[in-house]
This record gives C-alpha cells, sequence and structure tokens, in this order.
C-alpha cells in the first residue's frame, strides 16, 4: 500500500539559511499534518491543512511556513534557520477524522 | 494536565514474553480516538494500532492489542510474543474531536528493548 513520502530524507544546512521539506500524502487522503520531534523528544504538531486550507497551527515559528497544493502535496518551508531547528520534522495524513499515518521523516541538521 | 501519560519511561523484556506498555489519558471529550505508533532507531514513526472511544472490543492488530479501560481512561499496549524488531519507542497518543477541529496529542513515549 502506498505511504506518506517525504523528501529528502536527510538535509544539512547552515544557520540563517532556508529549508524547504516536501510531504506527499496517501492518495485520497484529506489532511496533512507536520510534526517537528526534537532529540528524546515527543513529536509535537506544528500546522495542518485540510483540503489544502490551513486547518490547526500549533507551535509553529514564524519563520516557518507551510502550504499545500492542488496535488495535494504540502511544503513546509524553514527560513533563518537557527541550530534549534535541528530535528526530526514528520508529514502525516489521514481523512479529516481518520488514523493519522506518518512518513519516514526528513531529518534536518543546522550547523 | 497531561493529556497523554505514559510513565514507563523504559522497559525490558525477554524474547518471546508478553509485555504491556502503559497509557493514560485525560479527556472531557465523549468521541475521541487511541492510538499507539511505534518508532525504531531509523526514526520514522509506524501507525500500529486504534481504538475508538465507543468501541466496545479491545482493537487487536496481529500480536498487538490495546487493553482499554474506559472508565479508568488507560489504553495500554500489549505486545504478545516479543521480537528483537519490537525494540524501539513506543507512543501513545490521542485524537480528540471539538467543534474547531481535532486535536491530537502524543505522550512522552516508553523505549522498549527486547532481549534475546
Amino acid at each position: 500500500a502506498a505511504g506518506v513520502i517525504q523528501s529528502p530524507r536527510h538535509l544539512i544546512k547552515e544557520k540563517r539559511e532556508t529549508a524547504t521539506l516536501k510531504c506527499y500524502p496517501i492518495p485520497r487522503h484529506d489532511t496533512v499534518y507536520w510534526y517537528q520531534q526534537g532529540p528524546g523528544q515527543d513529536p509535537q504538531f506544528l500546522i495542518s491543512f485540510y483540503e489544502k486550507m490551513q486547518s490547526d497551527k500549533g507551535s509553529i515559528p514564524d519563520r516557518f511556513s507551510a502550504q499545500q497544493f492542488s496535488d495535494y502535496h504540502s511544503e513546509l518551508n524553514m527560513s533563518s534557520l537557527e541550530l534549534g531547528d535541528s530535528a526530526l520534522y514528520f508529514c502525516a495524513s489521514s481523512h479529516i477524522r481518520g488514523s493519522r499515518f506518518f512518513g519516514p521523516g526528513t531529518r534536518l541538521t543546522v550547523l | 494536565a497531561q493529556k497523554i501519560t505514559q510513565t514507563q519511561p523504559g522497559m525490558f523484556v525477554q524474547e518471546k514474553e508478553a509485555v504491556t506498555l502503559d497509557c493514560t489519558y485525560d479527556t472531557s471529550d465523549q468521541s475521541y480516538g487511541l492510538f499507539w505508533y511505534k518508532q525504531p532507531s531509523s526514526g520514522e514513526m509506524i501507525f500500529l494500532i486504534y481504538q475508538g472511544s465507543y468501541d466496545e472490543q479491545n482493537a487487536t492488530e496481529g500480536r498487538y492489542s490495546l487493553n482499554f479501560q474506559k472508565a479508568r481512561k488507560s489504553a495500554n499496549l500489549v505486545i504478545s510474543a516479543s521480537q528483537l524488531g519490537d525494540s524501539a519507542m513506543y507512543f501513545c497518543a490521542m485524537r480528540e474531536t471539538l467543534n474547531t477541529g481535532n486535536q491530537f496529542y502524543f505522550g512522552t513515549g516508553t523505549s522498549l528493548t527486547v532481549i534475546p
């Protein structure tokens, strides 16, 4: 069965650079979620989209933005990267009230 | 207050034995969902099992079962016949369905180590 696809799987950036993470949800899933998981922490919700509209907002910094496109893929844009942004970034997808299936994650390292 | 509490930061189990990972939750919603995810060292988050608040029977998926005790607000994960590949972090999560959307909460996780 098709799963959530995230790219890239690993990303290394320097401070103050920008990064774009991509997520391709499971086909026919209408909701996409972004999470950030720091080392040894549980995932923290950043933002979600339902049918291409932002549906919920969590602890997403102002330096980050996200959108969902007409083909339902989503991108998380991160600017002015800081050392503390180093984390595993998950995208998940679901039907609006269904089980959330997570992608493999993008491991971002900021040097 | 914590929405999801996992009191066992680390657990060990002998291979082929069963293990129970504890999870308690806090909600005033009548309709909610409970989830367990496995996160191996590779980092991916793998969906294991789901229990709806109105489901009368405990959910089961292969070697995974969810011991759902609604009155106690607990949703423990039972893994039977543990395998070495079960060594991972396990997260309990809850979805509340509110009028403004749906909220999803993770616990802090339990690190399970299966001993040969």
